[in-house]
């Protein structure tokens, strides 16, 4: 098992542009989540997923889409890149939702938008 | 809303001293569940324990220890004998337990996080 990649680790855009935060699993888990942790903020829920074709969006969802079209992959995109959105990107997924289970997170993805 | 406190931003003991991280919680649920993670310098998040609300008995593994109190909203860590390995972000959590609702609500709301420096 893999557990939870992310791809990439690092990624400088410039203002304006577009790109896609990849997150995979292989746990077969129904859950799916994007958290940002900024510093001093702790990790905000951007967007999550119960199952595939069913998404919602968290605390902070402004400027992402996400979608789920199977089980294993939930990307994150992001449509114009503004420096705010420079972040530390993490994907977790879980068995499935409001059961406690332990949530995997992925290693992280260290977003610098200039 | 949820909200999780972890007043202490940042903690620096010497190596072997005991210290305690605190956390308070914010939910109107009545059914819930509480987490507690680690996040080394390395970066990852690891995850150290789960509690759920029905059950209050304080769980102890190894060197670290958590005191779960219903009644004061409260979820502290506590680490014994602390070792340099032990310095990390930890953070505590908190999600309802239940069936998926939508509305934003289905997520971990974390705390900002304890900073704890063991110094040798």
């Amino acid at each position: 098992n893999a557990g939870v990649t992310q791809t990439p680790k690092f990624q400088v855009l410039k203002t304006g542009q577009s790109m896609t935060l990849q997150c995979a699993q292989d746990m077969n888990h129904e859950y799916m989540s994007w958290y940002r942790q900024d510093p001093g903020m702790g990790l905000r829920l951007i967007h999550y997923s119960v199952g595939a074709g069913i998404t919602d969006q968290g605390e902070v969802p402004n400027g992402y889409n996400v979608s789920r079209s199977t089980t294993e992959d939930f990307p994150l995109r992001l449509l114009s890149a503004a420096p705010s959105q420079t972040s530390v990107y993490f994907c977790a997924s879980s068995t499935t939702w409001g059961q406690g289970y332990e949530q995997y997170f992925g290693p992280g993805t260290r977003l610098t938008v200039t | 809303a949820q909200k999780v406190t972890q007043a202490q931003t940042e903690i620096s003991v010497v190596e072997k001293e005991d210290v305690t991280l605190d956390c308070v919680y914010e939910t109107r649920d009545t059914t819930y569940y509480l987490f507690w993670y680690k996040q080394p310098p390395s970066g990852e998040l690891v995850f150290l324990i789960r509690r759920n609300s029905f059950d209050e008995q304080n769980e102890i593994s190894g060197r670290y220890s958590w005191n779960f109190q219903k009644s004061t909203s409260s979820f502290n860590f506590t680490i014994t004998a602390s070792q340099v390995v032990d310095s990390a972000v930890y953070f505590c959590a908190l999600s309802p337990r239940g069936m998926y609702s939508g509305g934003g609500a289905d997520g971990l709301t974390f705390g900002k996080g304890t900073h704890l420096i063991i110094q040798p």
